[in-house]
């Protein structure tokens, strides 16, 4: 499959405790994305790199999100002392500088 | 901020017939695209269409744009179980895509 991979699919955690996600864009994607999807809602901006630099952070994203893409492939999103209202699903996407962006599968965090 | 509003919010159908969903934003776009959703495939893009475009075309969908009222269509003919998902209405540059809440087709078989 050549499509984008999100791992972990699901991760359930307490409140106060760090958690890090990982996307494997398509790989001739200079281009990657972060959203944010909450029950009934679509899903929200986050960040976007073109190859490694990250050139656009959204106000949702606090000081306890960072991201990186360090070689321009795989990109890390880490939340540090998640609160309950970080639960939700994750989404990458990637692109390769077109409109069309193709999505991965998310993943999905709970925050207890 | 989400700037595409999608009407009606839930539509149910049966198979065969034909679903119309639709969408209002609120700045001028350069384009506007719909993406599905559903729990099988993720999201995924279904068409874009152009600024100065009226109509567009793919297999069963047809897609609608007016710039003067800010609004568009999307169409679905002859409907299948399989369309059940959401829909959403997108705007946005390139980078940074603005999705709308979405309207939740069920289509029954």
């Amino acid at each position: 499959d050549t499509g984008v991979s999100q791992n972990p699919r699901h991760k359930i955690t307490k409140r106060g405790q760090n958690v890090t996600f990982r996307c494997d864009p398509i790989s001739e994607h200079n281009r990657l994305y972060w959203y944010r999807q909450t029950l009934g809602q679509g899903p929200e901006f986050l960040t976007y790199f073109q190859n490694e630099a990250q050139l656009e952070k959204s106000r949702l994203l606090s000081d306890r999100f960072s991201a990186e893409r360090p070689k321009g492939s795989f990109s890390t999103l880490e939340i540090q002392r998640t609160e309950q209202g970080d639960s939700a699903m994750y989404l990458c996407a990637s692109s390769p500088g077109s409109n069309e962006q193709f999505f991965g599968p998310g993943t999905r965090l709970t925050v207890l | 901020s989400q700037q595409g509003e999608e009407d009606p919010q839930a539509l149910s159908i049966q198979e065969g017939e034909n679903a119309t969903m639709n969408c209002s934003y609120k700045t001028s776009i350069n384009n506007l695209q719909w993406y599905r959703q559903n729990s099988g495939r993720g999201l995924v893009h279904l068409i874009l269409i152009r600024s100065n475009e009226r109509e567009k075309h793919s297999g069963r969908l047809r897609v609608t744009l007016d710039t003067s009222k800010k609004s568009s269509s999307l169409l679905i003919t002859a409907s299948r179980a399989a369309d059940t998902a959401s829909y959403f209405c997108v705007t946005g540059s390139n980078y940074k895509l603005t999705f709308g809440k979405g309207t939740l087709l069920t289509v029954n078989p």
